[in-house]
């Protein structure tokens, strides 16, 4: 299993500011996800953070908005540049893992956001 | 990465055994299924994952007929506490990048 930790668990910026949000596994792991979640909606993957190599990101997400960083095995930030109030969401981290035979995401609590 | 197809709500009431079905058509020969519980405020948690036939622990049994285009996530005797977003994933995590795309996910809600 892992434990995974966010900060900041939440946050109010003003608009075209930015966010920087850090993510923490408690062991090493390949594999870190980025996901936003919006009231009452489902999680939406932003984009994929591998140790080593760029953020590969989902179609409506690009790096200069959400700049990612994966500096080592054990941590990843998510960057909400130029925000706007349509950025007020839920942005979660996670982390595949293979425990006791499958293949299960961990998540971090979650860091809520809300721009004015 | 295979559709899926779930009930938005549901009701049921304390003690009763709450059966969630997901349809999943397009399903790969090398896709697992996999269900997530969400409770508000936090990120979701997995349940229960499945191949074919039946899958059990210690808190939820998942059936998956032989053509594997459904499954259905079994949650027995259910208490207030399991009044969450439950969260049916169709894929191959160790040949797709781990990516786990979410659907809209059933609200189940258990009232006593």
């Amino acid at each position: 299993s892992a434990v995974i930790s966010q900060k900041p668990s939440r946050d109010i910026c003003q608009r075209g500011t930015s966010l920087t949000i850090q993510c923490q596994v408690d062991s090493q792991v390949t594999m870190m996800f980025w996901y936003r979640q919006q009231p009452g909606q489902s999680l939406t993957l932003i984009a994929t953070a591998n140790q080593g190599s760029e953020a590969t990101y989902e179609s409506g997400f690009v790096i200069d908005k959400f700049p990612i960083s994966r500096p080592n095995l054990t941590f990843s930030t998510l960057t909400v540049s130029n925000m706007s109030p349509e950025d007020s969401s839920i942005y979660l981290c996670s982390s595949l893992i293979r425990d006791r035979g499958n293949y299960e995401q961990f998540f971090g609590p979650g860091t809520r956001l809300t721009v004015l | 990465l295979a559709k899926t197809t779930q009930p938005i709500s549901m009701d049921s009431y304390e003690g009763q055994e709450v059966n969630i079905t997901c349809s999943h058509n397009n399903i790969a020969t090398n896709d697992y299924i996999t269900w997530y519980q969400q409770f508000p405020s936090q990120g979701p948690r997995f349940i229960i994952q499945g191949y074919k036939t039946k899958v059990t622990n210690e808190v939820a049994s998942l059936f998956i007929p032989a053509d594997r285009k459904s499954s259905t996530l079994s949650l027995p005797r259910v208490s207030l506490s399991d009044t969450a977003v439950y969260y049916c994933l169709v894929g191959a995590p160790h040949n797709q990048g781990g990516k786990l795309i979410f659907g809209q996910g059933t609200e189940l809600s258990v009232k006593p």
